[in-house]
């Protein structure tokens, strides 16, 4: 157990719908970073939040939005979903900007 | 961003095999890490390495920051090692993430 919790572990939804992905952070950890999985694009950077603020911005859709809350936890949210969103959805988290990231066990997202 | 590249892409041992994997990147960096994403997909920290060397069992690496290149070594391979290997790096001038390379795909045969 890395320490950080990511729920669910899988999800099957279908074309146009909206989920909620969660992460809980290592204990102590005020970064969190999502980052997205896919066969032919590799780990794509979407989002990192520390302490509660949006802090870097990568690779990510309009569709798609994050925040981290008061407990640290961060939620990430897919909307519209489209079949090329299946992918492996990662949580990381480190205790501070640029530190070594630990990374939770990810959600599978496949949208049919 | 920051390019990082992974050489090989792809890897078959023999069991008990050494190998050695590298990750050139173009910039400077002050973070550098090596993970494992094993078949099951969940990514497995091996090293937090932005310089010098470090060892955990069978398993060494070295960063030398200033010619940007990092080495994995696995030695004595186990079917256990198989997967993929990603080397990531960031922090520099590159804000707040890591940039991954494409990893290198390892299959141990017994």
């Amino acid at each position: 157990d890395s320490g950080v919790t990511q729920t669910p572990k899988h999800l099957i939804t279908a074309t146009g719908q909206r989920v909620t992905l969660r992460c809980s952070p290592r204990s102590g950890d005020l970064s969190v970073y999502w980052y997205q999985q896919s066969l032919d694009q590799g780990l794509q950077f979407l989002i990192q939040y520390y302490n509660g603020e949006e802090r870097a911005k990568g690779n990510i859709l309009e569709r798609f939005s994050a925040q981290q809350f008061p407990d640290l936890h961060s939620e990430l949210n897919l909307s519209s979903l489209e079949l090329g969103d299946s992918a492996l959805y990662f949580c990381a988290s480190s205790p501070g900007v640029g530190r070594g990231y630990t990374f939770g066990s990810g959600t599978r997202l496949t949208v049919v | 961003g920051i390019q990082v590249e992974q050489s090989p892409p792809d890897l078959i041992l023999q069991e008990g095999a050494n190998s050695t994997l590298r990750c050139n990147f173009s910039d400077s960096v002050n973070n550098l890490q090596w993970f494992h994403q094993n078949p099951w997909g969940q990514l497995i920290n091996l090293f937090y390495i932005p310089s010098g060397t470090k060892q955990n069992g069978r398993l060494s690496a070295t960063t030398v920051a200033t010619e940007r290149y990092s080495l994995l070594y696995i030695s004595s391979s186990q079917t256990t090692d198989s997967g993929v290997y990603f080397c990531a790096v960031g922090g520099g001038g590159t804000g707040n993430q890591f940039y991954f390379g494409t990893g290198t795909s390892l299959t141990v045969i017994p």
